[in-house]
């Protein structure tokens, strides 16, 4: 019954390969962020989608690519990963826009090696 | 988080007050946030405040607004080792059509007994 599910929890991988990052949410809510968070604690927002469309795009390597099927979903797509794609991503939700309060998963620690 | 600032760290004895301060830039924000992250753990939110209020409390918890200086507090009291955590302020501020959050770096909080 976890409100914000991401999976796999831990993800260690090499350079140069490709991965994926999946995030659910059973809360009925509207908008969904990926977050970046790096080995300081820094925390940034690197998409937001609201039902489905992509409203927010931060300065991301476009190797990058989230995919939001349905609007309970949000997936996270990294293309050739490099060492410094390394972090806790971090996916969370929220009513709207305007809502008071973001949901956050739990976290996938990436690590490339 | 370069618009959000507060200081990176700060140590109290278990049973004494916390202060955690935040700066931000924009005088529109509608929202300010206090989040909680534990080791490990996702984002909580632990408390907000509406740009119209100067304070609020919530049971240990009061939050102190200064709108002309754009300064918000967080005030922990009887400060407890489980509040041991990282302590993010954020504001809601409009983005054209779009509103985002924007993020402080973090407050590491650390109680010692």
């Amino acid at each position: 019954d976890t409100a914000v599910s991401q999976t796999p929890k831990y993800l260690v991988t090499q350079m140069g390969n490709d991965k994926s990052i999946k995030c659910e949410q059973n809360l009925g809510h509207d908008t969904m962020y990926w977050y970046k968070q790096d080995s300081k604690k820094f925390l940034k927002i690197m998409f937001s989608y609201n039902n489905k469309e992509l409203i927010i795009n931060e300065t991301v390597p476009n190797r990058f690519s989230p995919k939001s099927p349905d609007k309970a979903h949000l997936n996270l797509h990294i293309n050739s990963l490099e060492l410094g794609d390394s972090a806790v991503y971090f996916c969370a939700s929220s009513r709207g826009q305007g809502a008071s309060e973001a949901f956050f998963g739990q976290g996938t620690r990436l690590t490339v090696v | 988080g370069e618009d959000v600032e507060q200081s990176l760290f700060l140590s109290v004895r278990e049973g004494d007050s916390s202060v955690i301060n935040c700066t931000y830039t924009d005088s529109s924000s509608t929202y300010l946030y206090w989040y909680k992250q534990e080791p490990g753990a996702g984002l909580q939110l632990l408390t907000y405040i509406f740009s119209n209020m100067d304070m609020k409390q919530d049971q240990r918890l009061t939050v102190l607004l200064n709108k002309k200086d754009k300064h918000l507090s967080l005030r922990i009291a009887d400060t407890q080792t489980g509040d041991s955590a990282i302590y993010f302020c954020a504001e809601k501020r409009n983005a054209g059509n779009n509103r985002k959050l924007i993020w402080g770096l973090g407050t590491s909080l650390a109680v010692n007994p």
